[in-house]
């Protein structure tokens, strides 16, 4: 089954600490995976993809295939990054493409 | 450049009524797709347009629910009759060609079904 699966609903940390939200996936076929982020009052926007090995925002995601997971990691936490944060696997099923997203982990930032 | 917007924002009907949901996507985007939160679960795939086709309809959740983009240029989404457990919020997406990575998402429309 094409599935991901994030963990938290809601994770709170302290300003300057470090942050990490979990995403593990179930795919057989070679996963495509993306951090959509949703701020207060905005719209649901692409945060970062595995495939640019980017870093945006100060926030990084390492594709691991041998357990699955895509976990979104910041060192030092600020304020302005609470928001949703929704992890997507992008499959591929006879040459379309469908989006698959987690439930979404909270993430709030205390000063 | 104008985002992808979505027409009405909200929406508050009774159950059996009918409601028709709109998106506009980005101008020249061949892709759109719509999706629906339902309170505490998963963003969940709905369908995907190539332009005016239906390239993927495998999450639409039955035949109350229809989709269209004449013309290939907006969308819409009509839910006939409604039911309570129709209520979430209803999300459309545009992006450029099937390689780009990048999904534009609109708004919203937050509907409830009372």
């Amino acid at each position: 089954a094409q599935r991901v699966t994030q963990p938290e609903k809601l994770l709170s940390v302290f300003k300057g600490a470090p942050v990490e939200l979990k995403c593990n996936y179930s795919y057989s076929g070679s996963p495509e995976l993306f951090w959509y982020v949703q701020y207060s009052r905005q719209r649901l926007q692409l945060l970062l993809r595995h495939i640019s090995r980017e870093s945006i925002k100060g926030f990084t995601a390492d594709l691991n295939k041998g357990e699955t997971s895509f976990h979104l990691k910041k060192p030092f936490a600020q304020e302005e990054d609470s928001a949703m944060y929704y992890c997507a696997l992008r499959t591929t099923t006879s040459g379309t493409y469908k989006y698959i997203f987690g439930t979404g982990t909270r993430l709030k930032v205390l000063a | 450049e104008a985002g992808v917007t979505q027409f009405p924002s909200h929406s508050v009907i009774e159950k059996g009524q009918t409601v028709t949901l709109r998106c506009d996507p980005i101008s020249g985007h061949d892709n759109l797709y719509w999706y629906r939160r339902v309170m505490g679960k998963e963003i969940k795939f709905l369908l995907h347009f190539v332009k005016e086709s239906k390239q993927d309809e495998s999450g639409m959740p039955n035949n109350r629910f229809l989709a269209e983009r004449t013309g290939g240029t907006y969308s819409t989404l009509k839910v006939q009759p409604a039911e309570l457990e129709d209520s979430g919020v209803y999300f459309c997406a545009s992006s450029q060609d099937l390689l780009s990575h990048t999904q534009y998402f609109g708004p919203g429309t937050r509907l409830t079904v009372l």
